[in-house]
């Protein structure tokens, strides 16, 4: 059964950058038919999409975030990550990292989230 | 950004009642559309892709219906498991966005 699981620092200082890493266990995403994404969600406060990446490389990301936020992947280890600079306590949440299906867009895999606090 | 307005913001019901959650989109979506259960300290679950496809394992109590800006997602007889927050999210254009969430509480 496929698995995702997010790693990461649980804390960030202000102004540095957020780096966190999706493990894929139980299968492999790299295929045409399966996308990555990360989503977001702020203490109490409900989901913010990140951004996706395609089996292409391509990237989509929020407008809101685009000029800080990068997406990767690494097909030889099955992970992609998650890169967010000059980080505020606006970016504290819980982010998560999950599969998105292809042919109906929509996230039908989800790593269990890390929590992530900015503060100094 | 297309903005997706769900209603209620929360609800309280009985086990065995029929609830309906209502997601509005800011423009047309077609069908794209997807709900999703969350429940505390959880990760979101996928309930229903393409606004009415069930996803497999989702028991047949949850139904999802609409499209272009109007949808719902009805839970025909509400069991203790079904208490949680969902969230509607359109994937017709990026950004993709989600709707703020609807809270079903125990009366």
């Amino acid at each position: 059964q496929l698995q995702l699981q997010e790693s990461g620092p649980g804390l960030v200082k202000p102004s540095e950058t957020l780096s966190l890493t999706c493990t894929v266990s139980g299968g492999s995403i790299n295929s045409n038919s399966y996308y990555r994404g990360w989503i977001r969600q702020p203490p109490g406060k409900g989901l913010e999409w990140i951004g996706t990446i395609y089996h292409n490389g391509r990237t989509y990301y929020n407008p809101s975030l685009k000029s800080r936020v990068t997406i990767s992947v690494d097909t030889s280890t099955n992970h992609f990550s998650l890169k967010l600079s000059s980080v505020t306590a606006a970016d504290t949440g819980i982010y998560y990292c999950a599969r998105l299906g292809g042919s109906y867009s929509a996230y039908d895999v989800w790593g269990q989230g890390t929590t992530v606090t900015v503060s100094s | 950004d297309i903005q997706m307005t769900q209603s209620p913001s929360s609800v309280s019901a009985s086990v065995g009642d029929r609830v309906t959650i209502t997601c509005q989109a800011s423009q047309g979506i077609s069908t794209w559309l997807a709900w999703y259960q969350q429940k505390p300290g959880r990760a979101p679950k996928l309930l229903v892709f393409a606004a009415s496809n069930l996803q497999s394992g989702v028991p047949s109590r949850f139904s999802g219906s609409g499209s272009g800006t109007n949808f719902t997602l009805t839970v025909s007889a509400l069991q203790p498991e079904d208490f949680a927050t969902y969230f509607c999210q359109q994937a017709h254009s990026f950004p993709y966005t989600f709707g703020q969430g609807t809270r079903l509480e125990i009366k």
